[in-house]
């Protein structure tokens, strides 16, 4: 079975700082991974993807992650974050089945809340 | 689109109640899926389903009944409501296509007492 690890549990950075939020996943083969992001009392929006390919992704609001398979790593990353950055991440892996079917199972970190400082 | 909708907002329950949360998606996705979040413990896999009529167990499925009668609509069955249950329940949806990205609900907040 797949799991996720986030070791941070939370975050605290200047605005215009760089972030850089830690990942680490556990599978036998290449999976899917995943960030999501959550504002308070909301639901969750996807971050960026990694399906194949290019390890280095692009996502959504400047952030980018890159998949590691030697450290069996997914760090998300972006360069000058901003205030309105401060939510809460959620980095989750997604089984690849031998079905049709895709990542109907993901599984879920336990999160890391960012704190952005004026 | 609407995407995904959940009612209600919030709910509070007595022990021993049931209650049916609702989840409907207007994108014609095959997959659904129930979440439950709590502090500390990220989202956990309750039910899902891959398509009207068939739905299997996730993580964390004691206490909870699901059924797939349409497309559109996905509701979780609280048969017997415990205070273990008092929750952020998220319900999601995809395409069944390999990778298909899954689209979150804005939750239902529900509190057993």
């Amino acid at each position: 079975a797949q799991s996720v690890t986030q070791p941070d549990i939370h975050i605290t950075v200047s605005e215009g700082a760089s972030l850089e939020l830690r990942c680490n996943y556990s599978y036998g083969a290449t999976p899917y991974l995943f960030w999501y992001v959550q504002s308070p009392g909301q639901g969750l929006q996807l971050l960026l993807k990694y399906f194949s390919g290019d390890t280095l992704v692009q996502g959504i609001k400047g952030f980018e992650a890159e998949f590691k398979r030697s450290q069996s790593s997914f760090n998300l990353r972006k360069p000058s974050v901003h205030w309105s950055d401060a939510a809460e991440y959620f980095c989750a892996v997604g089984a690849r089945r031998l079905s049709n079917f895709g990542n109907e199972k993901l599984t879920f970190g336990t999160g890391t809340r960012l704190t952005i400082i004026p | 689109n609407a995407g995904v909708t959940q009612t209600p907002k919030f709910q509070v329950l007595k022990t021993g109640q049931s209650m049916t949360l609702q989840c409907a998606q207007d994108m014609n996705h095959e997959y659904m899926s129930w979440y439950r979040q709590d502090p500390g413990m990220g989202l956990r896999l309750i039910h899902y389903s891959v398509g009207a009529g068939i739905t299997d167990q996730g993580e964390v499925p004691n206490g909870y009944n699901v059924s797939r009668s349409t497309t559109e609509d996905f509701p979780l069955r609280l048969l017997s409501a415990a205070p273990s249950q008092t929750s952020v329940y998220f319900c999601a949806s995809s395409y069944s296509s390999e990778g298909g990205t899954q689209y979150f609900g804005p939750g239902t907040r529900l509190l057993v007492l």
